[in-house]
């Protein structure tokens, strides 16, 4: 079974950068995952898709203040200019072909100091 | 503008059973994957089921194989999850997914909250 990890918690200061990795278990080193914002009392929202080339696309009206990139098992997502409305939880997501199924990450708690 | 829109939430009893509906527009609903994803108070994203586009390909989570179904219905642009011999572990916001071309989540619905409870 796949696993993704994420650091329960992150904090930053407003108008500064923050940036939370999803690392992917061996054996997935490779895969594309995607990254969802969760404000506190609402549903997920899609931001972006990263893949192990660092390459990614983001949904529609993200801002340019979000970005992705990859190293080896590790997909990131940064956030720069940090906004109050950016306080929320982050969660990765991947895709498993061989066992047919959907992993989320544990999600990273973005506090904005 | 794409919007899923769940519906059929509650409170049910153990053992009970609860059909989830998901509403979907603004997009070709018949030309992709839906799939159901739950989040149980206070904790993370939990993957449920899968529906491929034509709905040839299903795919359950163990936590709910045998004992939930998921269907749809293109021509009412409809989605459903059939959840049977509810346990209070099943207890969440079901939200109802949008699967594009890579497999992965690109649209949520806003949530139907599950209470089984005695």
């Amino acid at each position: 079974q796949p696993v993704l990890t994420q650091s329960s918690s992150a904090s930053a200061s407003l108008g500064s950068s923050v940036k939370f990795t999803c690392t992917l278990s061996s054996g997935h080193r490779s895969y594309i995952i995607a990254w969802h914002q969760q404000q506190p009392g609402k549903a997920p929202r899609f931001l972006m898709k990263v893949e192990g080339s660092g390459r990614y696309s983001k949904g529609s009206g993200l801002p340019d203040r979000f970005s992705g990139s990859s190293s080896g098992a590790d997909r990131y997502l940064t956030i720069s200019n940090l906004q109050s409305e950016d306080e929320a939880d982050y969660y990765c997501e991947m895709w498993d072909s061989y066992t047919r199924s959907w992993v989320f990450g544990g999600g990273t708690k973005l506090t904005v100091l | 503008e794409v919007q899923l829109v769940e519906s059929g939430g509650g409170l049910v009893k153990p053992g009970g059973t609860l059909r989830l509906s998901c509403a979907a527009s603004g997009f070709t609903f018949s030309s992709d994957g839906m799939s159901w994803v739950r989040q149980t108070p206070g904790k993370g994203l939990e993957w449920v089921s899968y529906i491929s586009n034509d709905g040839k390909y299903i795919y359950y989570a163990d936590s709910v194989k045998g004992r939930f179904t998921i269907s749809r219905a293109n021509a009412k642009n409809s989605l459903y999850l059939q959840m049977d011999s509810l346990r209070a572990e099943d207890t969440a916001v079901y939200y109802c997914a949008r699967i594009e071309y890579q497999l992965l989540t690109s649209d949520w619905g806003q949530g139907t909250l599950v209470t089984v409870s005695s």
